[in-house]
């Protein structure tokens, strides 16, 4: 079983459209979360983090279920903009690596 | 702030030729990480570095893989012999140390190995 696990998509959706991503991660000690952003042919930047309150940033809004381990990401009144791959990151802290997950690809039509 | 540095950012070689990937950290950043990128395979963890020393290499492929940080400020990737199976987008990224704190990746090298 993967560490951290999303569904690949594609999710095709149209200007305007709310949709949502979710991701599971299978190391209960994990501390830290994040959504990170993938254009084309780019490197992935960081999105937001994921609080255990939840937390929303304008349009996007991310949720963690501690209990589920289990983290979402929801984009309304999608943009052109918005098409790109979505990457769940998880973190356990110590010394360890943050675990990047193979990512959601989200497109958006017109 | 530069950002994270790669270089170069294309390299197209010949199997079996020697290739040497350069990565530049963000200043003050202690943690840096080279990772590989492909359709089939998604983003992959080859190495990382804490205060310059190797961590984890598990996920470099073979011993055909090295990598070495002599300094805060340079940490390179080397590929001899190259395959055309090495051919790949590999990226470098550094963060400061704790979970909490962003990582931060540079444009990567996009590099062909016919």
């Amino acid at each position: 079983r993967k560490e951290v696990e999303q569904d690949p998509g594609p999710f095709n959706v149209p200007e305007g459209a709310t949709v949502a991503f979710n991701c599971t991660y299978s190391n209960s000690a994990s501390q830290s979360f994040f959504w990170y952003r993938q254009d084309c042919r780019k490197e992935p930047k960081l999105l937001m983090s994921v609080y255990s309150s939840g937390n929303e940033d304008g349009r996007f809004t991310a949720q963690l279920n501690r209990a589920s381990q289990y983290i979402s990401l929801l984009i309304r009144d999608s943009k052109l903009s918005d098409s790109a791959t979505y990457l769940c990151v998880v973190g356990v802290g110590g010394r360890r690596a943050l675990t990047f997950g193979s990512g959601t690809r989200l497109q958006v039509q017109p | 702030d530069a950002g994270v540095i790669q270089s170069p950012r294309h390299e197209v070689t010949e199997m079996g030729q020697e290739v040497t990937l350069r990565c530049k950290p963000i200043s003050g950043h202690d943690y840096l990480f080279w990772y590989r990128q492909t359709m089939m395979r998604g983003l992959e963890l080859l190495i990382y570095f804490n205060n310059n020393v190797p961590i984890d290499d598990s996920g470099m492929p073979e011993d055909r893989f090295s990598a070495k940080m002599p300094n805060a400020s340079f940490s390179t990737l080397k590929i001899q012999p190259s395959e055309p199976r090495d051919s790949a987008v590999y990226f470098c990224a550094s963060r400061i140390a704790g979970p909490y704190n962003e990582q931060f990746f540079g444009p990567g090298t996009r590099l062909t190995v016919l």
